[in-house]
Order: structure tokens, then C-alpha cells, then sequence
């Protein structure tokens, strides 16, 4: 069965770091890129980015880039989205999906990132 | 970036109706690179429509996606109580990629 499996939820504080993880199985990871996208409590969804995992290449939604980084491990058929210091704003579900000709053809089951002091 | 707006924002029907949902663009959407997903309480989006027109696998036959350059519908024939769900448009086109700001179809 083809799958993303996304890491638990998380509660942390703001000005910390965390990287979260989307694991793709079921299928050849490195054929597919991955997108990370954004859901805030409540809102619509919003592009983050998107990287090949053959060869780690990146683009970012400007509005996130400088805050987020994307990156993969394949040789785990992995793909993380990693903050270094986090704010109450970056309270959201965030979700990997694999893309297939652009769109977000399969989408994981979202990561809810909480943040408060 | 391209804006999408959807409308209406809400869609109050029974079941058994059809729902017309549209989503409008700022700007042309490249070869209808124009996605439809549905999303209920709790999940993730589920994509339903590819390429402005393309069900993707698995999914009923009462949807189906229209339209071209700004302009793109979703219809859902005769509604079933599991399609009342929040509906997004995406164009994938150009990048960013960007959404539509959702249609709730729900129970009138």
C-alpha cells in the first residue's frame, strides 16, 4: 500500500527548534517529489515547498523560505520540514503530500505543531 | 502569485441535489494545471480532480471538474451524506502553487 506516515504531534516552546518527518512507503520514494503544506487552525491551506528526493533539490513558497527548511534522507525514504526557533504563529497541521505532475496527488495524515509558552 | 477565490463561501443542500462550486483566478491558470480536493473534519485533503477535468483514482463519477484559463467548476451530481466536506481549488501551474479559500457543502 502506498503511504506517508508523518510523525506525531508536538508541543513546544517559542524560540525552539524541531524538525518534523514524513516517511513515504509502498512505493519508490525517490520517483516523487514531496510537497510540505501548511494548515492553520481553522484557514485554508498554503504551500510551503517542494524537494526531489533523487537529488534533494528545494523550492520554496517565498513566504516561507527563511524560516523553514526542507530536506530528505532517502536512504530512509524520509522527508523532514525543520524550524530553528519557532513562534506562536507557526501553530498549525502541517501535512507532506506526494506530488505526481505537479499536484499533491497523495497526502499524509498532517503533523499538529503546537506552540506556546 | 495567482489568487484563487471559491464561491459561495458556504453551500447549504440536501442530499440528493447537485452542488456547482467555482473557483476564479487573478490570473490564467497555465494548461489547466487546476486541482479540486475534499476535506472533512479531522482528515487530510483527499485529491479529487486533476488537470481542471480528471477524476482521479477511486473517485465517484458524480463529481466532475470544468473550465479553462481564470474560470473552473467543480459539479457534485446528486450529493451523498459522505460529500459534505470543505472543498479546495489549487492551481499548480505556476509557484507558488496557491488555494482557493474552501466552499463548505453542508447539510441543508
Amino acid at each position: 500500500e502506498v503511504q506517508l506516515v508523518q510523525s506525531r504531534a508536538e508541543v513546544k516552546k517559542p524560540g525552539e527548534s524541531l524538525r518534523i518527518s514524513c516517511k513515504g512507503s509502498g512505493y519508490s520514494f525517490t520517483s516523487y517529489w514531496i510537497s510540505w503544506l501548511r494548515q492553520m487552525p481553522g484557514k485554508d491551506l498554503q504551500w510551503m515547498g517542494r524537494i526531489d528526493p533523487s537529488d534533494s533539490y528545494t523550492t520554496y513558497n517565498p513566504s516561507f523560505q527563511g524560516h523553514v527548511t526542507i530536506s530528505i534522507d532517502k536512504s530512509i525514504s524520509t522527508a523532514y520540514l525543520q524550524w530553528n526557533s519557532l513562534k506562536a504563529s507557526d501553530t498549525a497541521t502541517y501535512y507532506c503530500a506526494r506530488r505526481v505532475n505537479g499536484y499533491d496527488a497523495l497526502w499524509g495524515p498532517g503533523t499538529l505543531v503546537t506552540v506556546s509558552s | 502569485e495567482i489568487v484563487l477565490t471559491q464561491s459561495p463561501g458556504t453551500l447549504s443542500l440536501s442530499p440528493g441535489e447537485r452542488a456547482t462550486l467555482s473557483c476564479r483566478a487573478t490570473d490564467s491558470v497555465s494548461s489547466s494545471y487546476l486541482a479540486w480536493y475534499q476535506q472533512k473534519p479531522g482528515q487530510a485533503p483527499r485529491l479529487l480532480i486533476y488537470g481542471a477535468s480528471n477524476r482521479a483514482t477511486g473517485v465517484p463519477d458524480r463529481f466532475s471538474g470544468s473550465g479553462s484559463g481564470t474560470d473552473f467548476t467543480l459539479t457534485i451530481n446528486r450529493l451523498e451524506p459522505e460529500d459534505f466536506a470543505v472543498y479546495y481549488c489549487q492551481q499548480y501551474g505556476s509557484l507558488p502553487q496557491t488555494f482557493g479559500q474552501g466552499t463548505k457543502v453542508e447539510i441543508k
